[in-house]
Parts: C-alpha cells; sequence; structure tokens
C-alpha cells in the first residue's frame, strides 16, 4: 500500500533560520501531495498541495515541489517565524486509495 | 474556519460509558472521514462515509461506530470506553470519494477524556 516517511523532529530552529522538512513517498499511478499543519490545540489546516509531477505547491511563505524522479515532497521556508511551531504533516491521495499522512514532524522556533 | 463543525469540543467520561461525537460536514462535501490522535501520535484513520454509505474502513474498533445520516452529518459512537481510548478525535470533509486530487477538510476536533 501507499506510505509515507518524513523526519519525525523535534526540529529547533532559530527564527529567520532556512527550514526543510524531507518528506518521502512510495506509491504509484496518478498523486496528490498534501502539507497539513496543525497549530497548538487546533485541528488540521491545508498548507499546500501539489497535483502532478513537478508542480509547486506554495502558501504563506512555504513550498514544496512534486518530483517524482525522487519521490518527494519537501516542505522550505526561506525565513521561519515563532509563529511557524507546529506540527506539520506530509499526505498523500491517489485513485481509489484513502489519504496517507506521515507520522508529523514537530517544529519549534525560538525567537 | 475550514467548515467542519465538530461537538463537543471537550468531553469527560468515566471507563465503561458511552459517547457521541458528531460532525458537520463542509457545505457540498459528501465524504466524511473521522481520525483518531492520540497524544503524541499521528493520525490513526478510523472509517470513511462517502454519501451515507461506507466506503472505508481503517484501524476502528469494534467498540466503535460511525454513521451518517441523509443529511450528511456524521456521528462517531464510541463505546464500552477504555482509559486509552482518551485522545483527539477528528472528522474530515471532502466534496468527492476517492479520486486523486480530493482534498480533505478538518474540524477542530473533539477532545475525549476517560477517566
Amino acid at each position: 500500500g501507499n506510505s509515507v516517511t518524513q523526519m519525525e523532529g523535534p526540529v529547533t530552529l532559530s527564527e529567520e533560520a532556512f527550514l526543510t522538512i524531507n518528506c518521502t513517498y512510495t506509491a504509484t499511478g496518478y498523486l496528490s501531495l498534501f502539507w497539513y499543519v496543525q497549530y497548538p490545540g487546533e485541528g488540521l489546516q491545508l498548507l499546500l498541495k501539489a497535483t502532478k509531477a513537478d508542480d509547486k505547491g506554495s502558501n504563506k511563505g512555504f513550498e514544496a515541489t512534486y518530483r517524482k524522479e525522487t519521490t518527494s515532497f519537501h516542505l522550505e521556508k526561506g525565513s521561519v517565524q515563532v509563529s511557524d511551531s507546529a506540527v506539520y504533516f506530509c499526505a498523500l491521495n491517489s485513485y481509489g486509495q484513502n489519504f496517507v499522512f506521515g507520522p508529523g514532524t514537530r517544529l519549534s522556533v525560538l525567537p | 474556519d475550514s467548515g467542519v463543525t465538530q461537538t463537543p469540543k471537550h468531553l469527560i467520561t468515566a471507563t465503561g460509558q458511552r459517547v457521541t461525537l458528531r460532525c458537520s460536514p463542509r457545505s457540498g462535501d459528501l465524504s466524511v472521514y473521522w481520525y483518531q490522535q492520540s497524544l503524541d501520535q499521528g493520525l490513526q484513520f478510523l472509517i470513511q462515509y462517502y454519501n451515507g454509505e461506507e466506503r472505508a474502513k481503517g484501524n476502528i474498533l469494534e467498540r466503535f461506530s460511525a454513521q451518517q445520516f441523509p443529511d450528511l452529518h456524521s456521528e462517531l459512537n464510541l463505546s464500552s470506553l477504555e482509559l486509552g481510548d482518551s485522545a483527539l478525535y477528528f472528522c474530515a470533509s471532502s466534496s468527492s470519494g476517492q479520486g486523486s486530487g480530493n482534498t480533505i477538510y478538518f474540524g477542530e476536533g473533539s477532545w475525549l477524556t476517560v477517566v
């Protein structure tokens, strides 16, 4: 079955540092890839998505590119803020299959 | 605001009891999903309904059951509760069933504490 692997963290960065959270997947067929973010005490929110190979999803300064050749969808942000502290989930969806989520990566940004 | 509404937000109950969690999907969404998130754990998929019919089943215990009503709201019933059932239960919804590109939207969750 489909699966998603992501660095589990926790990841601790200083404000304005560069962020990368790695996500790789095992799946076949037509895929869509997603990043969801969960702020403390809240539900998961869609952060960005990509629905075909080489697509780049972006939102709130975050970016991720769907790389079919490396089966990856790494999340990046050039300059993190304290308010970005949250848990980030990589996920994928393919036709006829349910959503598959990674284990989540906790990010803490220090002032 | 995702448009997915869950009630109650917090619930404390005793072992052996039964509770019902309620979910209203986004307007127009036909699919409802239930997930369980335990402390410091990832998301465990429980079950999915599409337009009133069960579509997929995950790691849902026999003590748990769910249904989706004609107005598309859904309820998750948890019975014979144990301490280990304490968790955050999320409902999510999407417009379609299992198509690629289908995006799911989460509610704020229902915190269940079993004492």
